[in-house]
């Protein structure tokens, strides 16, 4: 069992660009996470997502951002334009129900870097 | 100030010594966890104790919650240099919350050998 997998595991773009950033949940894991840590800060939960659903978003800045979990490979944080202001680490966490009883798998992160 | 708030901010001990780190939440809550995060990587769940327990033990970790003064403790017996990390809370509201973790800003621990 692999784990959380998250790539790139550093990301690099000018302002302006689109940046993709990868997540595959654990081997049998349906509910994706996604949170951003700004620098010295604590990780902000973004976006919640089953299998093709968004379930809560409330997270998610209203512009440029958008994620997605489609029924075939992994989920996807896209983020359109890019601004320095985005420049985080983003995390990835998953799970096997909504209820989870025993704490969430956590990804490495995509160290995302806007020049 | 935020839903899970911790302190110290920043911790310096000697190896052998106990490590205490609290936090302090805001609502009500399903759970509470604890998660290590070394330099520049991902987190690494620790622990989780529900909001019916008042203390939980896993090897040097005890954790304790007291959910009437809203707050939790992180204690880490006879420290390692291995253990230098970030700490962080972070509470769960549960199934209606989407299992969604609110985190504090963490408590960085630095074990001298």
């Amino acid at each position: 069992n692999a784990g959380v997998m998250q790539n790139p595991r550093h990301l690099v773009r000018r302002r302006g660009q689109e940046a993709r950033l990868r997540c595959s949940p654990m081997k049998g894991h349906s509910h994706v996470y996604w949170y951003r840590q700004l620098p010295e800060e604590g990780l902000k939960f973004m976006v919640y997502l089953q299998k093709e659903n968004i379930i809560d978003e409330s997270g998610m800045p209203k512009e440029r951002f958008s994620a997605e979990f489609p029924k075939e490979g992994p989920s996807i944080l896209r983020i359109q334009q890019v601004v320095r202001g985005d420049s985080a680490a983003y995390f990835c966490a998953s799970s096997y129900s909504r209820d989870n009883p025993g704490g969430y798998t956590f990804g490495s992160g995509t160290r995302l870097t806007v020049v | 100030s935020q839903q899970g708030e911790e302190d110290p901010q920043a911790l310096s001990i000697q190896e052998g010594e106990n490590a205490t780190m609290n936090c302090s939440y805001k609502t009500s809550i399903n759970n509470l966890q604890w998660y290590r995060q070394n330099s520049g990587r991902g987190l690494v769940h620790l622990i989780l104790i529900r909001s019916n327990e008042r203390e939980k033990h896993s090897g040097r970790l005890r954790v304790t919650l007291d959910t009437s003064k809203k707050s939790s403790s992180l204690l880490i017996t006879a420290s390692r240099a291995a253990d230098t990390a970030s700490y962080f809370c972070a509470t769960d509201a549960g199934y209606n919350q989407g299992g969604k973790l609110i985190f504090g800003q963490g408590t960085e621990l630095s074990v001298k050998p």
